[in-house]
This record gives C-alpha cells, structure tokens and sequence, in this order.
C-alpha cells in the first residue's frame, strides 16, 4: 500500500537553531502535502501545506520544500523556540485529485532546549 | 462556531461492549473522516465520508462502523470492543478531501 516515510523520530535542537525534519512518500499521484503540529494533550492542527505544482512555500519561521522527482519533501523551522517544542506529522495524499484522502508519517518529537 | 465536536472525551469499556463515538461539524464540510492514532503509529484512517449518505474504509476498517446521514454528523460505532481498539480516535473535516483537515479534541479510549 502507499507509505509515508518520517525521520527523524525524534529531534532537539537549541533555541534559535533551525530543525529540519524530511519525508518521502511513494504514491506518484500524490499532490497535496500537508504538515500538522501536535502539542501534547492537542489537537493535530494544519501549521502549512503545499501542492506539487510548486516547489517551496514559506510562511514566516516555517518553510516546507518539495522534489517531486525524488517524492521527498521536508519541513524548515528557522529561529525556534521553546513553543515550537511539539508532534510535527507530515501528510501526502492518495490517489490524486481533491478528493484524495491522506497519509501520515509517524510523526517527529521536536524538542526545543532553552 | 463550534467547528469540529466530539464526545466523549474519555471512555473506557469491557471487552465486548459496543459504544459509539459522536463527531459533529457546523462548517458545511462535505468530507469528514475518523482516525486513530497509537503510540509511534501516527494518525491512521479508519473510514471517511465524502458527503451525506456516501462512506467508504479507510486504512484501518476492521471492527468499526460508520454512517453519514447528515451533512453535520459522523458518528463512528464501535461494535464489540477489544483491547486492540485501544487508542485515541479524532474525527476531522474539511470541505475537499484531505486538505485543510480540521481535527476535534479527541476521545480516548480504553478497552479492558
């Protein structure tokens, strides 16, 4: 069946440092990947996506990047802080079009040290 | 809005017991779907709806059941419990398929 691959499992970084935190996915189709934050106790909430018609998408600390050719795409947090401390669980969908449901990989600890 | 509701928060049962898990949307979300999600496992897909009176399984369907006979209702049906269906259960929504998943706060769930 298709698969998303997440590593590392597990991450920490000092404040103010960056953490990146890749995936592959093996379903070609696939044209939607999404990144969702999950503190403990939460909800999983969507913190940015990207389609495959582009290659880079930034919204302020946060970046994701996509090689659509390799089926990998990572996620970029630049200048963290410890409220970045979190689940980070990346997301690729199935089958294409806009219907298509998602799977996720098996999430990152992201562990910010002050 | 509410967004996206589910009760209960905490459930534990027996093995055997059959409950169901309430999940309710007030954002006119055509799709919404229920996961669940186990230690080092990730968020997994057990059945999702694309509109009222259409379901469909997901990746993980054995031992659930689900129906859709409103826009704004999913509630998914445990029918006899085992301690594998231990795990926390979220229901999500969106307007279109998987993008823009709003998630519930969740029901954990206990099978003893």
């Amino acid at each position: 069946g298709e698969n998303v691959e997440q590593h590392p499992s597990t991450l920490s970084v000092q404040e103010g440092d960056s953490a990146v935190i890749k995936c592959t996915y093996s379903d070609s189709a696939s044209n939607y990947f999404p990144w969702y934050k999950q503190e403990l106790g939460k909800r999983p909430q969507l913190i940015i996506d990207i389609r495959s018609n582009v290659g880079e998408k930034k919204d302020q600390r946060i970046a994701v990047t996509l090689n659509k050719t390799a089926k990998h795409f990572s996620l970029h947090i630049t200048e963290t802080q410890p409220e970045d401390s979190a689940v980070y669980f990346c997301a690729a969908s199935v089958g294409g079009g806009s219907q298509g449901n998602l799977i996720f990989g098996k999430g990152t600890k992201l562990s910010v040290k002050p | 809005n509410a967004g996206v509701t589910q009760t209960p928060k905490f459930q534990v049962l027996k093995t055997g017991q059959s409950m169901t898990l309430q999940c309710a949307q007030d954002m006119n979300h055509e799709y919404m779907s229920w996961y669940r999600q186990d230690p080092g496992m990730g968020l997994r897909l057990i059945h999702y709806s694309v509109g009222a009176g259409i379901t469909d399984q997901g990746e993980v369907p054995n031992g659930y059941n689900v129906s859709r006979s409103t826009t704004e209702d999913f509630p998914l049906r445990l029918l006899s419990a085992a301690p594998s269906q231990t795990s926390v259960y979220f229901c999500a929504s969106s307007y279109s398929g998987g993008e823009k998943l709003f998630f519930g706060s969740g029901t954990q769930l206990s099978v003893l």
